[in-house]
């Protein structure tokens, strides 16, 4: 079974650039079969789907977030990453990776905060 | 593009058998596969249901996930209901490649 593990900065200002990866062990980044995802749920809040890759490079955004955000792959590493620009604190929120194709998967995920 | 409409809460005691819905609002429900999450207070979503009707792992067969076309819903059932039962339900599914999750349904479990 995949595991998938977020990682990056838990505080980031406002303004700035959200970026966190997504290490994935128990197989490849590299499966045809796969997609990778990213998505939130702020603080006592719903989920919401931020985006999805696949490891041939195409990726599909959220709509309402699309102007802000960017999804990548290392395949060396082995992880995808989400970098979010010009965040306030309706950014605040709890992040999930995740896996879909096959049995899905997600990572525990990580809070990060947008604050000054 | 669609939405994914669930009750609010729902209540039921100890015990007895609860069914939680997730209504598509356009397209058919059948399309593309239902996802269903457990959120309990304080901890991070875990699948319970995934490919609409299958058991993630580890989760115990009290649990059944399926689709009524009729109402274009999807269906969470929880039988012989326990207090650890209680927790956040979130169904998802998907259009295109995009997600879509419903807005999830407070079960409390009395």
């Amino acid at each position: 079974q995949l595991q998938l593990q977020e990682s990056g900065p838990g505080l980031v200002k406002p303004s700035e650039t959200l970026s966190l990866s997504c290490t994935v062990s128990g197989g490849s980044v590299a499966r045809s079969s796969h997609y990778w995802a990213w998505t939130r749920q702020p603080p006592g809040k719903g989920l919401e789907w931020i985006a999805t890759i696949h490891y041939t490079g195409a990726t599909d955004y959220s709509p309402s977030l699309k102007s802000r955000v960017t999804m990548s792959m290392d395949t060396s590493r082995n992880q995808f990453s989400l970098k979010l620009t010009s965040v306030t604190a309706a950014d605040t929120a709890f992040y999930y990776c995740a896996s879909i194709g096959g049995i899905p998967n997600w990572g525990r995920g990580a809070l990060v905060t947008v604050s000054s | 593009k669609f939405m994914l409409n669930q009750p609010q809460s729902v209540s039921e005691s100890p015990g007895k058998t609860v069914t939680i819905s997730c209504t598509r609002t356009s397209g058919s429900i059948a399309s593309n596969y239902v996802l269903w999450f457990q959120q309990r207070p304080g901890s991070s979503p875990t699948i319970v249901i995934y490919e609409d009707s299958q058991r993630y792992f580890g989760v115990p067969d009290r649990f059944s996930g399926s689709l009524d076309t009729s109402s274009n819903s999807a269906s969470l059932t929880i039988s012989g209901l326990k207090t650890e039962d209680e927790a956040d339900y979130y169904c998802q599914s998907y259009d295109g490649n995009n997600w879509v999750f419903g807005g999830g349904t407070k079960l409390t479990v009395l």
